[in-house]
């Protein structure tokens, strides 16, 4: 079973421009989530989508948004980039986002971006 | 607020030697516990869990303590090798409303000096 898939797998943007990174997870997974890293911070979490529906979302401006399609794939997008969303975007996927069945997470290796 | 931090942010080992990276929570009711590691230019990858009903579990190498009293989870690696040099991340979490939120840690970069 293949894992979770993350594309670019690096980004060079300046400040302004809007950035689209994707994630596809592994297959019969229906939770997406997406973290931001920093050097020196921890896993940030930006939200999760579960069944096309943004389901929790973290301390982040509106300029990080997300969306997920019916195949479970999602995507993020930040708009009006900044110096300080240079980092790596991970995304993770589970087989869902509740219930009583504790689930770990699966990541992808990442998309690096850079902002100049 | 609900957090999760390490104490050390790095700690470096001796090829050969045990590990043990800690981590305190403050969420009480947080009911289960991932380890998991991230090597460089990967994502982080689950080691192993831990429900709050246990407070010990064993896997290849390595061993999870949940100390429910004092909010202490560790990770101890057992004869550490340079393929465990990597930064490990604990998470937390927690079922609220419906939702199993995770919380992670700072992480702790583990170092195994050959």
């Amino acid at each position: 079973k293949a894992g979770v898939t993350q594309t670019p797998r690096y980004l060079i943007k300046t400040r302004g421009q809007q950035v689209t990174l994707s994630c596809s997870p592994i297959s019969g997974h229906r939770s997406v989530s997406w973290y931001q890293q920093t050097p020196g911070q921890g896993l940030q979490f930006l939200f999760e989508y579960f069944s096309e529906t943004q389901r929790n979302k973290g301390n982040f401006p509106g300029r990080f948004s997300g969306r997920q399609f019916s195949n479970s794939r999602s995507e993020m997008n930040v708009s009006t980039l900044e110096l300080g969303d240079s980092a790596l975007y991970l995304c993770a996927s589970r087989l869902n986002f509740g219930g009583a069945t504790n689930e770990k997470l699966f990541f992808g290796s990442g998309t690096q971006l850079s902002v100049l | 607020g609900e957090s999760v931090g390490l104490h050390l942010p790095t700690l470096s080992v001796q090829e050969g030697d045990n590990s043990i990276i800690n981590c305190a929570y403050s969420n009480s009711a947080s009911d289960y516990f991932i380890w998991y590691k991230q090597e460089s230019g990967k994502g982080p990858q689950f080691i192993i869990d831990i429900r709050s009903n246990m407070d010990k579990r064993q896997g290849q190498r390595v061993t999870v303590l949940l100390n429910k009293t004092v909010k202490h989870l560790s990770l101890q690696i057992a004869a550490t090798q340079p393929g465990d040099s990597a930064v490990y991340f604990c998470a937390e979490n927690m079922n609220s409303g419906g939702y199993q939120k995770v919380t992670f840690g700072t992480g702790t970069k583990l170092q195994v000096i050959p």
